[in-house]
């Protein structure tokens, strides 16, 4: 069963307006969640990431919301700009979980900012 | 620093025969993955290890064997290699408690045919 779901394959936006990425995920015991950008012939890098206790992270263009209640995180790029197209994984992880620091991964979106 | 770094970037195989993928890391790191990624289906881990010398499974783990003999490196071994085995290998590590944020290597891309 796929515990973290993208359900956006690709999105598509103008440079300079908000781009807006999805992410639900099923299990309850996750309570850090976290957000990859790749791009092509790439490792994913760490983007942001927000802890169950917070409604929402910001770092510069980059706001991730959690509402626990619905399962569901987004993340906001405002203003986008045609840099940030790439790939971009949501990742969720069981901080109670002992040993590994597991994280599991959606299936991406693929944002492309159009100048 | 090189971060995480990969061996070989590519490589094609036919059924049956075997390779390493060799991962290095220079960050200190206790902990270290291997992924793959295949089209629709995000990064699924394959094995990891919590140290030098222990290794565990992962969501993917037939098909695949591991070894961490040096805290630097994690080897990922494919004694048989299947067509279902074609899919970018990540590596990645992380600090046991950075708060999850995990460091990930270029990749490798396998071919088997």
């Amino acid at each position: 069963d796929q515990q973290v779901k993208q359900n956006s394959p690709s999105l598509s936006v103008q440079e300079g307006r908000i781009s807006i990425l999805n992410c639900d995920y099923t299990n309850s015991m996750f309570d850090y969640f976290l957000w990859y950008k790749k791009y092509p012939a790439e490792g994913p890098t760490f983007l942001i990431s927000i802890s169950s206790i917070k409604d929402k992270n910001e770092d510069g263009r980059f706001t991730v919301f959690l509402n626990k209640s619905a399962k569901h995180l987004s993340l906001h790029i405002v203003p986008s700009q045609p840099g940030d197209s790439a790939v971009y994984f949501c990742a969720a992880s069981a901080l109670r979980e002992t040993s590994g620091s597991r994280l599991t991964f959606g299936e991406g979106t693929q944002l492309t900012v159009n100048p | 620093n090189a971060g995480v770094t990969q061996t070989p970037k590519f490589r094609v195989l036919k059924t049956g025969q075997s390779m390493t993928l060799l991962c290095a890391q220079d960050m200190n790191h206790e902990y270290m993955y291997w992924y793959r990624q295949d089209p629709g289906m995000g990064l699924r881990l394959i094995h990891y290890s919590v140290g030098e010398g222990t290794t565990a499974k992962g969501e993917v783990p037939d098909g695949y064997n591991v070894s961490r003999l040096k805290k630097q490196n994690f080897l990922l071994g494919l004694e048989s290699a299947a067509p279902s085995q074609t899919s970018v290998y990540f590596c990645a590590s992380s600090y046991p408690t950075s708060g999850y944020e995990q460091y990930f290597g270029p990749g490798t891309r396998l071919t088997v045919t």
